[in-house]
Formats: C-alpha cells, structure tokens, sequence
C-alpha cells in the first residue's frame, strides 16, 4: 500500500515560476525522501529529510517537513524546463524499504 | 558515479512467455531491489534482496520470481507472462543500510 500521497497529481507552471508539491504519509517516520523521475527513465534522489528537521535546502530545492501534521512540501524555485519530471516522496518502513507515493507530474513551458 | 543498469529499455513478449530482467550495479551495494511502476499506483516493491542468494517477497510478489547468484546481479522473472504485467520495470540498489536508493533507467514491458 501507498505510503505517501502527493498533492496536486500535476502541475503546469512557467519558466521562472515557483513550484510547490505536498506529501502527506501515514505512519512514524525517520526521515522523507524526494525523488524525481524524467519522462520514461529511472529515480534520482534529490533530498531527505530527517524527522528532526523542519526545513532543509538544496540549491534551488526546498522540503519542509511537519511531522505532527505527517506531511512534507518540496518547492523548487526559479524553475527551468529541465525540471519537467515527476516527483515522488517516499517513506522507508520498519523493514528498511522505501514506500513511494503516486507523484505529481510538473510541467514547466519556456 | 554509481551505476545501475537494465538490460533491455523496452521489451516484447507474448502471454505465457518465460521473461527474464536483468539488473546490474557497479558499486557493491548489499540490497537490490525491483519495482513496477503503473500509472496512478506510484513505485510498488515486488521483490528485494539483502545479500547474495537472499531474496525477500515485497508487496507484490505474485506472477514473479527472483534470482541473486552474484552480488552485483539481479534478475527478475516472469515464469509465465500475463497481460497485466505490462509495466515499467525499475531495479534500485544500494548499501546495506543506507537510506537512499540508486535506480536504473527501467524497462519498459508489453505483453501481448
């Protein structure tokens, strides 16, 4: 079972435009990854974020986590049409696997 | 730079055809792993393996089979294709331990 839900299922932003997409999950957690995805190839890790931490940055990427509302937010700044891809949060559970959710597709035009 | 790598990036096969994935990672990486991804059902895990010769069933283990002879392969198995296992096939690994996973490029499955 889905682990992490992300809001919206997708997004349609500018050039230049910020982006921001949530996750909520169900259960306790020791830290939230993002993923992304480009059309048609494999995962690359982008952040993680440690249940003791309620913000945390990477170059133009932002994730905030609220763990008593068992949530998580990714903004992506600035965005270019490089970042066209789809975003996945994932949770690792007591066995040590990471469960995805079902990811929002963003769109970023020139 | 780690590297995991699909042998096939598309592939087709007729129902009741044995099918065969093969993953390959380059960094002695403990776990490997092998997802299906569908439309609107995000990454669900089918199969993962801690160690040479260990296998362990994820969530969705039935139809598949799964093999780890040598450390730095693992390979899936379709004993008996069907047509609800189209789908993109993504193999992960990592280090025992560790909480990011590396993926490959995926293989992309039709059944016919």
């Amino acid at each position: 079972s889905q682990q992490g839900e992300e809001d919206p299922q997708a997004l349609s932003i500018q050039e230049g435009e910020n982006a921001t997409m949530n996750c909520s999950y169900k259960t306790s957690i020791n830290n939230l990854q993002w993923y992304r995805q480009n059309s048609g190839r494999g995962l690359v890790h982008l952040i993680l974020i440690r249940s003791n931490e309620r913000e945390k940055h990477s170059g133009r990427l932002r994730v905030t986590l609220d763990t008593s509302k068992k949530s998580s937010s990714l903004l992506i700044t600035a965005s270019r049409a490089a970042d066209t891809a789809s975003y996945f949060c994932a949770t690792i559970d007591s066995w040590g696997k990471l469960q995805f959710g079902a990811g929002t597709q963003v769109v970023v035009t020139p | 730079d780690v590297k995991v790598t699909q042998s096939s990036r598309y592939l087709v096969k007729r129902t009741g055809e044995k099918v065969f994935l093969e993953c390959v990672q380059d960094m002695d990486h403990e776990n490997m792993f092998w997802y299906r991804q569908d439309p609107g059902l995000g990454l669900r895990l089918i199969y993962f393996s801690y160690d040479v010769k260990m296998k362990e069933k994820g969530d969705i283990p039935e139809g598949y089979s799964v093999s780890r002879e040598k450390k730095e392969r693992f390979s899936l198995i379709l004993e008996s294709a069907s047509t609800n296992q189209t789908s993109m096939y993504l193999c992960a690994s990592r280090t025992g331990g560790a909480e990011t996973q590396y993926f490959g490029p995926g293989t992309r499955l039709l059944v016919l």
